[in-house]
């Protein structure tokens, strides 16, 4: 079974840093990949889908994943964090035969500091 | 349109009752997942349905149960309550078969305390 790992249960940056939040997954068959953002007492926003259209995709709110096959990445940025951006982030993974069912990282919690 | 609504919102439960809450998914959409989400074990996968068949099953025990109606709405049910079941519970839906890139769409969650 496929598994999720998200380095960093916590990272803060300042406003106007450079975001990077990382997701590494195990299999070595590229699975569907996914970034989901929790605001506090929300469900899950999808802020962006890895497709196999392109390695580099990009999302909502400037957020931007580059799938990496070599390296069994797919870690999250964005070039300069506003306040807004403090929430909690969810990498997740879908086997090709597992229907919706979605295998979530532990969640990596962002703070924005002004 | 909109989007997945979770009734109810927020439940207190005590040890030993059971509770039954409800999903409805975005119109048009029939497959309805549901997640556990605590501190300790983080989101975990209870199981799917796709036109009223469960498709698809989480490692919980046989005391959480689900169903899908023939509109699509979905009720989960947690018999025996235990202390450990304290959560937020979310529901998703996705359109289509809800495989591959299909986006699942999650709900705003049920906060369930069990004291």
């Amino acid at each position: 079974a496929q598994s999720v790992t998200q380095l960093g249960s916590h990272v803060s940056v300042s406003e106007g840093a450079l975001v990077l939040l990382r997701c590494n997954y195990s299999s070595s068959v590229p699975p569907y990949l996914f970034w989901y953002v929790q605001y506090p007492n929300q469900g899950l926003q999808l802020l962006l889908k890895y497709t196999s259209a392109a390695t580099l995709v990009k999302g909502i709110n400037g957020f931007e994943a580059e799938f990496k096959k070599s390296e069994t990445s797919f870690h999250l940025t964005k070039p300069s964090a506003h306040m807004s951006d403090a929430a909690e982030y969810f990498c997740a993974v879908r086997e090709e035969t597992s229907g919706s069912r979605l295998t979530f990282g532990e969640g990596t919690q962002l703070t924005v500091n002004p | 349109k909109a989007g997945v609504t979770q009734t109810p919102r927020y439940l207190i439960k005590t040890r030993g009752q059971q509770v039954t809450l409800s999903c409805s998914p975005i119109s048009g959409h029939r497959s309805v997942s549901w997640y556990q989400q605590t501190p300790g074990q983080g989101l975990q996968f209870l199981f799917e349905y796709f036109s009223e068949t469960q498709r698809n099953k989480g490692n919980f025990p046989g005391r959480f149960s689900g169903r899908q109606f023939s509109n699509s709405r979905s009720e989960m049910n947690v018999s025996t309550l235990e202390l450990g079941d304290s959560a937020l519970y979310l529901c998703a839906s996705s359109p289509g078969a809800g495989g591959g890139t299909d986006t699942q769409y999650f709900g705003p969650g049920t906060r369930l305390t069990v004291l």
